[in-house]
């Protein structure tokens, strides 16, 4: 079993959508959760932290994270076609090592 | 802007050739790490390191082996090249006054042919 999971996509949704991404982690320990976007050709850059349990809001991005679930999801409010990228989620285990999932393709279809 | 550069930024090299790649950061981190993305595979931790001389395997270390001899630099070298090990590869930093976020350099496109 991969430590982060997450569906390879590709997620498609017209333009002003909800798109919801999802993930899982296999270390019950794990108290420190992000999600990244990357561009394709580019370097991930960091969109959200978490750390505790409940919802998150920054702007159209909102992050949900369950450790009873060991689930982290990502939604994104009224979906630009510029959010059409790779998103990345990461937990720090212990030792502070981050592991990454394989990400989640989004096409937001204007 | 996390202050991270690497180099080369792409690089070709022959099968059986060593290949070092390097990573520089001017913001004093503890924290280094190298990474290695394919596709199907993300991002997957080949070492890190948690200070100067001290480091350690990740996920992918066969055929890596790494060096810290200064807080700012972080030096990733293949030993021997394999056409496997064509990938690009991501220097990052954990930035312990941001929760502990990783912020990565622009990556190193290397082909083994």
């Amino acid at each position: 079993q991969k430590e982060v999971e997450q569906n390879s996509g590709p997620l498609s949704v017209p333009e002003g959508a909800i798109a919801s991404l999802n993930c899982t982690y296999s270390d019950r320990g794990s108290q420190s959760f992000f999600w990244y976007r990357q561009y394709s050709g580019k370097s991930p850059e960091l969109i959200m932290s978490i750390y505790s349990n409940g919802d998150k809001e920054d702007g159209r991005f909102t992050a949900q994270l369950n450790k009873a679930s060991q689930y982290v999801s990502l939604l994104i409010r009224d979906s630009q076609p510029s959010d059409s990228a790779t998103y990345l989620c990461a937990v720090m285990t212990g030792g502070f090592k981050t592991i990454f999932g394989a990400g989640t393709r989004l096409f937001v279809k204007a | 802007d996390a202050g991270i550069t690497q180099s080369p930024r792409h690089k070709v090299t022959e099968t059986g050739t060593p290949v070092t790649l390097r990573c520089h950061q001017t913001e004093n981190h503890r924290y280094m790490y190298w990474y290695r993305q394919d596709p199907g595979h993300g991002l997957r931790l080949i070492h890190y390191s948690y200070g100067v001389k001290d480091t350690d395997k990740g996920e992918v270390s066969d055929g890596y082996s790494v060096s810290r001899s200064k807080t700012e630099d972080f030096l990733l070298t293949l030993e021997s090249a394999t056409s496997s090990q064509t990938s690009v590869y991501f220097c990052a930093i954990r930035d312990g006054s941001s929760g502990n976020t990783i912020y990565f350099g622009e990556g190193s496109w290397l082909t083994v042919v």
